[in-house]
């Protein structure tokens, strides 16, 4: 398996601007996490799945921030309309069951202008 | 819900020294305990982990001590070398709760070990 994978690598947009972030999970891991890392805060948990369903979402800082997950193998993360504060690396993360590793995309560095 | 406490933020030790790492967590329905190394620029990796049955457990020149009554674990590392140098993160996973499953990370350790 190729790992997980995440595209963009890096995204510059303008604030304002809809920016999505996809993550393709390893083959066969039931759980789907979607994090967000800067200096300040270090690695926040947005959002998880299990099994495709969201289990927690209390961690997506506003109205702005939406994530899908609508099969097995493909997520995204939606920022609409985005601001320069969420300029930051966001991971997608996956594993199988829960008390086992998660592997780590190669992350996407976001810069909105 | 959980809330998962490291320290120090920075570490700086000379090279052959030892590093300790140390974490707190507040739900006693975490029962997984992972340890991430994160080097500049890329993404973070286990290096190890613990489950709450044990009570260390050791790989190489990498150790992690869990002491479940008092909600705290902690990661050593001996013989330190300059390739130790990265971003430490502990963690936390629930086993039980409408949360089950979610992966709580702490804030982060900045470790150089100085040649």
């Amino acid at each position: 398996d190729a790992g997980v994978i995440q595209s963009p690598r890096h995204e510059v947009t303008e604030m304002g601007q809809e920016v999505t972030l996809r993550c393709k999970p390893i083959s066969g891991h039931d759980y789907l996490f979607w994090y967000r890392q800067t200096m300040m805060r270090g690695l926040e948990l947005l959002i998880y799945f299990n099994n495709n369903v969201p289990i927690d979402d209390s961690g997506m800082p506003e109205d702005r921030f939406s994530a899908k997950m609508p099969n097995a193998s493909f997520s995204t993360l939606k920022i609409q309309p985005s601001e320069p504060r969420d300029s930051a690396v966001y991971f997608c993360a996956s594993t199988f069951g829960r008390n086992t590793e998660a592997f780590f995309g190669q992350g996407t560095r976001l810069t909105v202008v | 819900g959980e809330n998962v406490e490291q320290h120090p933020s920075t570490l700086s030790v000379q090279e052959g020294d030892s590093a300790v790492i140390k974490c707190t967590y507040s739900d006693s329905a975490s029962n997984y305990f992972p340890w991430y190394k994160q080097e500049l620029g890329k993404r973070p990796q286990l290096i190890i982990d613990i489950r709450s049955n044990v009570g260390e457990k050791k790989d190489q020149r990498i150790a992690v001590t869990l002491n479940k009554t008092a909600k705290h674990f902690s990661l050593h590392i001996t013989e330190t070398q300059p390739e130790d140098s990265a971003v430490y993160f502990c963690a936390a996973v629930l086993d039980r709760g409408s949360t089950l499953g979610r992966l709580y990370f702490g804030r982060g350790t900045q470790l150089t070990v100085w040649p």
